[in-house]
């Protein structure tokens, strides 16, 4: 599985759209983006995935850009609830088993 | 549905101490994991099961036993504590079929090697 890299913290103003990158420049063409978030010292959370097309569901958007070396994950309305680790990760849809983790980018949003 | 239940909550060993780390899940998903996420850290893989009755290595598999009991079931051993094994362990599950990736996680284990 391809490796991403997160900035480690980020903040953003409650109300605001949360716009957090990773950087999976060697993904290879069959690999999807997935998106996690751990709220606290909860279990991670499945958020939203895709494979080259931008993807919105109820909780945020998802950007990937042409050449899928890098994507941002939106959260469009930020609330102190989506106070969390978020979680980049890049693997193959089927196959695969391993599922690893990075470290993650830190978002903390201010009221 | 319950998803995925972990037991205990919380433990405290000593140093050499053995048990086993509890995980069931009730959605008739074929893989299941084990992680480990130390302070301030991300989460780790130790072990991991495709399906039922078989397991392979993660990252940090040292010092850990897996057992798929059955569909739902995936256990882990720790056959003699030692400090460094102080952690957050999450059991997770996934359906394991084409086109159905997203992991499913359980509320951890907070275990303390003393």
């Amino acid at each position: 599985d391809a490796k991403t890299t997160q900035p480690p913290s980020m903040d953003c103003a409650e109300g605001r759209a949360a716009n957090l990158p990773c950087n999976h420049s060697t993904i290879s063409g069959n690999e999807y983006v997935y998106w996690y978030r751990q709220i606290h010292s909860q279990g991670p959370q499945y958020i939203i995935h895709g494979l080259k097309n931008n993807e919105t569901n109820e909780m945020a958007s998802l950007i990937i850009t042409e050449d899928r070396k890098s994507s941002t994950l939106i959260l469009p309305h930020a609330t102190l609830r989506d106070t969390a680790v978020y979680y980049c990760i890049v693997r193959f849809d089927s196959g695969t088993y391993k599922y690893i983790f990075g470290t993650g980018t830190r978002l903390k949003v201010l009221a | 549905n319950a998803g995925v239940t972990q037991t205990p909550k919380f433990q405290v060993l000593k140093t050499g101490q053995s048990m086993t780390l509890q995980c069931a899940q009730d959605m008739n998903h074929n893989s299941m994991y084990w992680y480990r996420q130390d302070p301030g850290m991300g989460l780790r893989l130790i072990y991991y099961s495709a399906s039922e009755g078989t397991t392979d290595k993660g990252e940090v598999p040292n010092g850990y036993n897996v057992s798929r009991l059955n569909k739902r079931e995936f256990s882990l051993r720790l056959e003699s504590a030692a400090p460094s094994q102080t952690s957050v362990y999450f059991c997770a599950s996934r359906p394991g079929l084409h086109g159905q990736e997203t992991q499913y996680f359980g509320p951890g284990t907070r275990l303390l090697v003393l």
